[in-house]
């Protein structure tokens, strides 16, 4: 099964960079996504890895590594519209098993 | 509409009713999934699909039943609902099962009097 742990919550003001963890326990690894979700909103694709180091896009960035079983992502030059739920999520099978999600709220 | 959509949108129904919350998906995905959200748990999978009739359940599936009898349309029924299941509930699909991105409903709001 899996064991999936991130942070909460954390706060940042605009501009500045957050880092949101995730430690994950699983039988067998297949990769690791992180989703966006806004308040009321459905969950949104952000990114998959599923080899080790840190793969960029745009302000956001998302880390792997597998042998810790950690990964991070990266928010850089933060916005109000970041403010928003980030879920990672383990894939098992077809089926993926979510963390709690860590709320992340921007502040002007 | 293009995607995947689901109806109601908002449901307040009451103890013992049976409820039926609907899924419809564009994309001829093979793989379907209804999740539960509920403050402090994140997303939890209640029930999944890999293809018309092949059904299983996730890991909250007691009080749930669905069925596929299309590609397209997943629903989800609550037998007689129970406060517990006010939630809000996701549909979700995707092409090739866990190593691709799903795709998700908007989501019904539900409420159990």
């Amino acid at each position: 099964g899996q064991n999936i742990d991130q942070p909460t919550e954390m706060t940042a003001t605009e501009g500045a960079i957050v880092q949101i963890n995730c430690t994950y326990q699983t039988s067998g690894f297949n990769g690791l996504f992180w989703y966006q979700q806004h308040a009321g909103e459905a969950p949104t694709f952000l990114s998959y890895n599923v080899l080790d180091g840190l793969e960029e896009k745009g302000r956001f960035s998302s880390f792997l590594s597998r042998s810790k079983g950690y990964s991070y992502l990266l928010l850089k030059e933060l916005q109000m519209k970041d403010s928003a739920s980030y879920l990672c999520a383990v894939p098992n099978d077809y089926k993926l098993s979510f963390g709690a999600g860590t709320t992340v709220t921007v502040r002007a | 509409d293009a995607g995947i959509t689901q109806s109601p949108r908002y449901k307040i129904t009451e103890t013992g009713r049976q409820v039926t919350l609907m899924c419809h998906q564009t994309w001829s995905h093979s793989y379907m999934f209804w999740y539960r959200q509920d403050l402090g748990h994140g997303l939890r999978l209640i029930y999944y699909s890999a293809a018309a009739d092949i059904t299983d359940k996730g890991e909250v599936p007691d009080g749930y039943v669905v069925s596929r009898s299309k590609t397209e349309n997943f629903p989800l029924t609550l037998e007689s609902a129970t406060r517990s299941q006010t939630s809000v509930y996701f549909c979700a699909s995707t092409a090739r099962g866990g190593y691709n991105e799903q795709f998700f409903g908007p989501g019904t709001r539900l409420t159990v009097l």
